[in-house]
């Protein structure tokens, strides 16, 4: 079954605290994805690994880091979050150049 | 670097007219992947049509679009919408160098 897969999928957090999204994948894909999407601003790429330990900063990557010790699993983390990082956080897979298998999203608030 | 151009904004459309959302693509490498990705309302973007051949016409789900590397374009066409072709689409570029980039998106809504 080719699924990807995120946890939490909706959470409220307060200026300041620390925030984990973490993302699951059964494919054995090598590259995983970071993308947070806001109205009218499409798709933002935040981070992209291309397999365990091998992460690269993607367009927006200011205020996020990222954590990849499995190939299955690829974690998002804001360190001190800000009210402008509210929004829908999205992972992905794929094998390397190919299709992206979209999670069902995150959708973070910040208050 | 790589960049993706799409239709901007919004489509609207009567139902039963035809649909052609625009996609052009730069990069410097010779054999892109181009992809449609289709998002409904509060749903997760998922993959409509890819193409890596030039001059193949692909499609799926009544939807269809053929690479021309000549022009540097994918534009996504169907014969005849329908009510539940409103959704956002994304037009995407991938190569096995860079990271894939995504055009801005297009809203497609289609009316009664």
């Amino acid at each position: 079954d080719m699924k990807v897969t995120q946890m939490p999928r909706y959470l409220i957090k307060r200026m300041g605290e620390n925030v984990l999204l973490e993302c699951g994948q059964d494919m054995s894909h090598e590259t995983m994805y970071w993308y947070r999407q806001d109205p009218g601003l499409g798709l933002q790429l935040i981070y992209i690994s291309y397999d365990v330990d091998s992460n690269s900063e993607g367009d927006i990557p200011k205020g996020y880091r990222v954590s990849r010790k499995k190939r299955e699993h690829f974690s998002l983390i804001l360190d001190s979050a800000k009210t402008n990082q509210t929004s829908v956080y999205f992972c992905a897979s794929s094998s390397t150049g190919d299709e992206q298998y979209f999670g069902p999203g995150t959708r973070l608030t910040v208050l | 670097g790589d960049s993706v151009t799409q239709t901007e904004g919004l489509v609207t459309l009567t139902e039963g007219l035809p649909v052609m959302l625009n996609c052009t693509y730069q990069t410097i490498y010779s054999n892109p992947f181009l992809f449609w990705y289709v998002q409904h309302l509060n749903e997760s973007p998922r993959l409509l049509l890819k193409s890596f051949t030039d001059n193949k016409r692909t499609e799926h789900q009544g939807f269809h679009a053929t690479l021309h590397k000549s022009s540097s374009s994918f534009h996504l066409q169907k014969s005849s919408a329908q009510l539940s072709d409103s959704a956002l689409y994304y037009c995407a570029l991938s190569n096995n160098n860079n990271a894939p980039r995504f055009g801005a998106g297009t809203k497609l809504s289609v009316k009664p």
